[in-house]
Parts: structure tokens; sequence; C-alpha cells
């Protein structure tokens, strides 16, 4: 079993509808991540939470440390939030990151 | 330019060649991290750098891969005697984390895309 399981793995919305993609992990950590991948392969860090929950425009990150647990919500999904969106978390004592193995959106205009 | 420079882009050589891949962190980030992505698949931890030490290359494959990193800045891996399975993207990663210091976010580069024929 893997360290990071990410759910759905792939998810297709229409325009405008609300989106929520789950991350379960199994090992105790410091931080979790929420990357996002565009189709031409670039990373880009979204959020890194330790607790609590984080906001940036139309995306929110919640996490929820004692049942190991993490959200990444898009309100208002547009066409343009199509990308793999990827979650990995930072073991204690660890500088490593441990990644899921995503989940792909696709937003329909 | 302000982001993680990696060098080539893309890289296609025979099997058997060594192959360099370099990247250039942001300016003053002492962290610097190595990742692999095989086509389908997710990422994979090669090799993290705090300065120019590597306190953790707990996921290079093989002894023939190999990392270096001079003047807490450019760092460079080192693929010897290249097989098919190596095809991938490599990603570098630098951050301002500090061993025991608070989380930092990482900052990835475009990666380099690697194709062994």
């Amino acid at each position: 079993k893997n360290e990071v399981e990410q759910s759905p793995q792939n998810l297709t919305a229409q325009e405008g509808e609300f989106i929520t993609i789950n991350c379960s992990y199994s090992v105790g950590i410091s931080a979790l991540h929420w990357l996002q991948q565009h189709p031409g392969g670039g990373i880009v860090s979204l959020f890194m939470l330790s607790s609590g929950k984080k906001k940036h425009g139309r995306l929110i990150a919640t996490i929820n440390i004692q049942e190991k647990h993490s959200s990444l919500h898009i309100t208002a999904s547009h066409p343009r939030d199509s990308a793999v969106y990827i979650c990995a978390v930072r073991r204690f004592g660890n500088e490593k990151l441990t990644f899921g193995t995503g989940t792909r959106l696709t937003i329909i205009p | 330019g302000a982001g993680v420079s990696q060098s080539p882009s893309n890289k296609v050589t025979e099997k058997g060649k060594d192959v360099e891949l370099r990247c250039d962190p942001i300016s003053g980030h002492t962290a610097l991290y190595w990742y692999r992505q095989r086509l389908g698949q997710g990422l994979e931890f090669l090799i993290y750098f705090q300065g120019n030490s590597a306190p953790d290359k707990s996921g290079l494959p093989s002894d023939r891969f190999s990392a270096e990193r001079t003047g807490e800045s450019v760092s460079t891996l080192t693929i010897q005697r290249t097989q098919q399975e190596d095809s991938a993207v490599y990603l570098c990663a630098s951050s301002l984390a500090r061993q025991g210091a608070v989380n930092q976010p990482q900052h990835f580069g475009d990666g380099t895309r690697l194709s062994i024929l």
C-alpha cells in the first residue's frame, strides 16, 4: 500500500462545478503539499499545509492531522484548471517528499 | 531568471552512453532536490542536497546514478551506462529549507525529458 493515496485518479467535470480531490496518508508528517502539473509537465506548488486550512483565489486546501487526510477544493472550476493535481507529504525528520500518484482533472467548457 | 532552471530540456541518447543533467536553483536556496517521473507514473525522490552535502541519497536507483552540487548552487545529476528504463522526466526543485527548520515550499524546474533509445 502506498504511503500517500489520492482519489479520484481521474475526474471530469463541467465548467463551474465545485471540485474536491482527496489525499490520505499513513505516516506521521510535518507538512503536506499540493502541487499542480500542467500538460506541458511544469509543476507549480499550490499549498503547503501543516494544519487547518489555506485559501488562494478559487483554491482551498484543508488538512486533518488526526485523520491523516487532506482535501483540495476548486470553486467555480474553469477549463484552465485542467491539470494533474499531486499530493505530497514530508515525514518528520526527513526532507524528501513522498508523492501520491496524482488526480487528472479535466474541466469541460 | 527567477525560477529553477534545468538543462537540457530534452535529451535523446543511445543505450550505454553517459548523460549529465544540470539544475540551477533559485539564488539563495540552500536545499536542492532531484526527482524522477517515468511515463504515466508518479514522482519519485532521488536525492536531496543541503548546501553541497547530500544527507539523503536513498532514492538513487543504482550506482549508475550520481549527483553533486558545488558552490551551494548548481547541481548535476549523472547517469552512467544509460538503460532504457532510465527514460523519464528528471525534475529538480529548490527551497529555502534548512535541516530542522520550519517547512518551506519547493520550487520546481520544468524538467529534463530523457529518452534512451
